[in-house]
C-alpha cells in the first residue's frame, strides 16, 4: 500500500508565496506529481519529479528529496484564481499512470 | 481534441441496479484508468489498463467490473449499486504506461447518487 500527508487547508493573500508539504511513505517509488483542482471541475495537470531537486514552472515549482519521502508544491505570487486543491500523487512501479493520490490541501487566496 | 469525455454528467441510480460509466479518449492513450473522489478522501483508483484487452485492479475495486476492447473506450460498469457508491467518477488516460510522459488527463466526471 501507500500513504500520503499532506496538509487540509492552507490560506494566504494576494501576491504571497505559498509552500504545500507532501510526506509520502510507497513500495515502488518512481515519482511524485501535482494536480490542481477547481471545485467542481477535474484535476489537472501541474508537475512531476522524479529525481531530487526542483522544477520550476513558471509560478509554480515543485520539489523531491527521496532520502526523506517528502515533496512540495511552491506557489509564488498568489493569485485569487489560484484559489483550489492541491494533490500529490505518487507514481508506483513502471507504469507510470497509475497514480496514488493524497487527500488534497484546499487553498484560499485572499484579497 | 475532445481529450477524456465521460458520460453521463450526473446519474441518480436505485439500489441494485447496474449501470455502466462510459470513459473515451481520442488522443490514442495507452494508459486509462477510474478513480473516485469522496469529500475529504482524495481520488482512490478504482481500476487501470495498459493497453487494448489488459486491466488490473487498484485501491478500491470492489463492486465494478471494467473492459478494454479498444484502445478508445474504458467503461466502468456497477454491478449492483450500493449507496456506499455516491461519489464523484473521474476517467484519466495517459500517452504512454511506461515512458517520463506522465501527464494524465482527466475527464469532466459523472456525479453519481444511489438511493
Amino acid at each position: 500500500g501507500q500513504s500520503l500527508e499532506q496538509p487540509s487547508e492552507v490560506t494566504a493573500v494576494e501576491g504571497a508565496i505559498v509552500q504545500i508539504n507532501c510526506t509520502y511513505q510507497t513500495s515502488g517509488f518512481y515519482g511524485l506529481s501535482w494536480y490542481q483542482q477547481h471545485d467542481g471541475g477535474a484535476p489537472t495537470f501541474l508537475s512531476y519529479n522524479a529525481l531530487d531537486g526542483l522544477e520550476e514552472t513558471g509560478r509554480f515549482s515543485s520539489f523531491l528529496s527521496r532520502s526523506d519521502s517528502y515533496g512540495y508544491l511552491l506557489l509564488q505570487e498568489l493569485q485569487m484564481k489560484d484559489s483550489a486543491s492541491y494533490f500529490c500523487a505518487v507514481h508506483r512501479g513502471s507504469t507510470l499512470g497509475r497514480l496514488y493520490f493524497g487527500r488534497g490541501t484546499q487553498l484560499t487566496v485572499w484579497p | 481534441n475532445a481529450g477524456v469525455t465521460q458520460t453521463p454528467k450526473f446519474q441518480v441510480l436505485k439500489t441494485g441496479q447496474s449501470m455502466t460509466l462510459q470513459c473515451a479518449q481520442d488522443m490514442n492513450h495507452e494508459y486509462m484508468s477510474w478513480y473516485r473522489q469522496d469529500p475529504g478522501m482524495g481520488l482512490r483508483l478504482i481500476h487501470y489498463s495498459v493497453g487494448a484487452g489488459i486491466t488490473d485492479q487498484g485501491e478500491v475495486p470492489n463492486g465494478y467490473n471494467v473492459s478494454r476492447s479498444t484502445t478508445e473506450d474504458f467503461p466502468l460498469r456497477l454491478l449492483s449499486a450500493a449507496p456506499s457508491q455516491t461519489s464523484v467518477y473521474f476517467c484519466a488516460s495517459s500517452r504512454d504506461a511506461s515512458t517520463m510522459n506522465t501527464e494524465a488527463f482527466f475527464g469532466q466526471g459523472t456525479r453519481l447518487t444511489v438511493v
